[in-house]
């Protein structure tokens, strides 16, 4: 069984600034994968980053990075320059890897102040 | 590619009618999910197929729920009789297990919300 914590239910940052969004997980997996996903208010699940855990080299994606800490099951997002389209609900997910499919988090709720 | 469809977007029941959700995947997948959002739970996995054929159902939480895909472009969840306690947002995401090294591996709908009043 996989699990991911969230600690954070709501995170507030100003509009320029820099954010980081915690999440802690545990898995019986070997091999599997990490990933953040954003959800706005129209719902939609937007892929913001994946990390192979097999990789030590943590991952970017523009203003998107990731801290992943392998030994203590740790996987926060740092938002960079932080812009009123970040605010959205972020979570972070587990997928084995045998595709059996995604464990979610409980989210974040961003929050970007102007 | 469209995306992964579902239908409809919103739904509006009474309680003990039946409500069937649609989902189209992505062409070409060979895996697809059924998710359930709430407030107090989050998104939970119910049930997932491969090459159609269902994998896991353990997280389908009653009797109630049901699910078929019963070719590759197109699964069902059902749920007979409805109530109260099923309104939720439901989504269908589909993906490929070998695309691995791509940056996407789950592609999702945009979801079907469901009130039982």
């Amino acid at each position: 069984a996989q699990t991911v914590t969230q600690s954070q239910p709501e995170m507030s940052v100003q509009e320029a600034e820099t954010v980081t969004l915690s999440c802690t997980y545990d898995t019986s997996e070997s091999d599997y994968y990490l990933f953040w996903y954003k959800q706005p208010p129209s719902r939609q699940m937007i892929l913001v980053i994946r990390q192979e855990a097999y990789k030590q080299q943590n991952a970017t994606e523009n203003r998107f990075s990731v801290n992943f800490q392998k030994a203590a099951k740790s996987f926060s997002l740092k938002i960079s320059d932080s812009q009123l389209g970040d605010a959205a609900m972020y979570f972070c997910a587990v997928m084995g890897g045998g595709a059996d499919g995604l464990t979610f988090g409980k989210g974040t709720h961003l929050i970007i102040q102007p | 590619d469209a995306g992964v469809i579902q239908s409809p977007r919103h739904e509006v029941t009474e309680m003990g009618q039946e409500v069937t959700l649609r989902c189209k995947p992505i062409s070409g997948h060979d895996y697809l999910f059924w998710y359930r959002q709430t407030m107090m739970r989050g998104l939970e996995l119910l049930i997932y197929f491969n090459n159609n054929v269902p994998i896991d159902d353990s997280g389908m939480p009653e009797d109630r729920f049901s699910a078929k895909m019963p070719n590759a472009s197109f699964s069902t969840l059902k749920i007979q009789p409805s109530e109260p306690r099923d309104s939720a947002v439901y989504f269908c995401a589909s993906g490929r297990e070998d695309k691995f090294t791509t940056n996407e591996k789950l592609f999702f709908g945009s979801g079907t919300q469901l009130s039982v009043l």
